[in-house]
């Protein structure tokens, strides 16, 4: 079955401690997202990747790493996570050229 | 920067009816604009992807269109069921760009 996985789905963490959200898909996308969603504020892009070792900041990238070592991963690094970062997250994946943005099940954080 | 505004913010109908969610952006140079689900606590689920060169998408009872130049689009609903209550989200990606924005979404109620 095609599809975008995250991991873990549900994550409550400390100020300062590093955490890794995965993000898969086996889909061959080049494309890869990650999205923070907010009440209020709706989605917001952190980071993205156009291929392998190609990434770029989103809009809100500020507090967070990715990196694309393999084509069908996309980790989201939270090297000292803060309250602020409470939120729930989404990775997408999409085919180049026609960007049809496939999203994962979403990663609840909370960080106290 | 593009922004994508979504009226109204939430809108309860009867079963049965038809109904059109609108979606306005500010920036006309876009490469594409996707409809996306989102049911509660859940990831998103892609409905529909005009391309710019498009007019309208069909699938099912939905129908999007896509008015490039006066920025606007709208989703149509065909025979409102209970099944359709959820929030309903358009991204618009610019054109040159992997960046995706997307509007605060319109909530759907369906009353049986």
């Amino acid at each position: 079955e095609a599809q975008v996985t995250q991991n873990p789905r549900y994550l409550i963490t400390v100020t300062g401690k590093k955490l890794t959200v995965t993000c898969s898909q086996n889909m061959n996308h080049e494309y890869m997202s990650w999205y923070r969603q907010d009440p209020g504020l709706g989605l917001r892009q952190i980071y993205y990747s156009m291929n392998v070792e190609v990434t770029d900041k989103g809009d809100v990238p500020e507090g967070y790493k990715v990196s694309r070592k393999e084509k069908r991963n996309f980790p989201l690094i939270l090297e000292s996570p803060s309250p602020n970062q409470t939120s729930l997250y989404f990775c997408a994946s999409s085919l180049a050229g026609r960007y049809e943005q496939y999203f994962g099940p979403g990663t609840r954080l909370t960080v106290t | 920067k593009q922004e994508v505004t979504q009226i109204p913010a939430a809108l309860s109908v009867p079963e049965g009816e038809n109904l059109v969610l609108n979606c306005s952006f500010t920036d006309s140079a876009i490469y594409n604009l996707q409809w996306f689900r989102q049911d509660p606590g859940k990831g998103l689920t892609s409905l529909l992807l005009i391309q710019s060169s498009q007019r309208e998408q069909t699938s099912g009872r939905l129908n999007a269109s896509l008015d490039k130049s006066s920025g606007r689009s709208t989703l149509y609903i065909a025979a409102s069921q209970p099944g359709d209550s959820a929030t309903y989200l358009c991204a618009v990606r610019g054109a040159g760009s992997y960046q995706l924005t997307f509007g605060k979404g319109t909530k759907l109620s369906v009353i049986p």
